[in-house]
């Protein structure tokens, strides 16, 4: 069965802060893929990245990072220089393809950034 | 890039009456839609899996005959909440595989907020 576990409920930190969220996933299929997304206040889910189970590459794209580990089934992701506008749930989520891509989430972590 | 659309963004109904949702993808089609719930402060519940032209599958424990869910057509999904209750009060988010694409493309509608009185 699938499951991902984010274990920080709430972060606090002040803006510029480097901050990184934590995500274990626990899946028993060799094809997956693995997902980060923002909701803000609105509700509307925002995408920030998708790995597949194949490619353990890190990916930076400006302010974000993400260290994806198979080794330790993690997926962690890094804000660099936080800010307020940063302030949102992150929800990292995982699709196997044996459970026919359906895709289940962490609880999430709320972020706060204080100016 | 794909979108998915939900209507309406907000529904009030009263206690006891069925309110239906609906999920569109607007360019592009979807054999497969996914409804999730969630509760305030909560995470995304995977409900059901809808899938065109047959019968939703649902997840352990969700009612399937509270949560009516059709998929008439490879653009759209209903989900209809019967005889709502003021605990299906919720925020429900649907989303759309692209039937074009790679099984885990799927895209993500802006959600219904429904509250029951």
């Amino acid at each position: 069965a699938q499951k991902v576990t984010q274990a920080q409920t709430e972060i606090s930190v002040v803006e510029k802060e480097d901050v990184t969220l934590d995500c274990v996933y626990e899946t028993r299929d060799t094809t997956y893929y693995l997902f980060w997304y923002k909701q803000p206040p609105s509700g509307e889910l925002v995408f920030l990245i998708r790995r597949n189970s194949f490619d353990e590459q890190n990916e930076i794209s400006g302010r974000y990072s993400w260290n994806f580990q198979k080794s330790t089934s993690s997926f962690n992701f890094t804000i660099t220089a936080s800010q307020v506008v940063d302030s949102a749930v992150y929800f990292c989520a995982l699709s196997e393809a044996a459970g026919g891509f359906k895709t289940i989430f962490g609880a999430g972590t709320r972020l706060f950034v204080k100016a | 890039g794909a979108v998915v659309s939900q209507h309406p963004s907000r529904v009030i109904c009263k206690s006891g009456t069925s309110v239906k949702i609906e999920c569109r993808s607007l360019d592009f089609q979807a054999t497969t839609m996914f409804w999730y719930r969630q509760f305030p402060k909560k995470s995304l519940m995977l409900m059901a899996t809808s899938n065109e032209g047959s019968k939703a599958t649902y997840e352990q424990g969700v009612e399937k005959d509270k949560f009516l869910i059709n998929h008439a057509s490879l653009t759209l999904s209903t989900l209809t909440v019967t005889s709502a209750h003021p605990e299906d009060s919720s925020f429900y988010i649907c989303s759309a595989r692209d039937r074009s694409g790679i099984g885990y493309e799927q895209y993500f509608g802006p959600g219904t907020r429904l509250t029951v009185t």
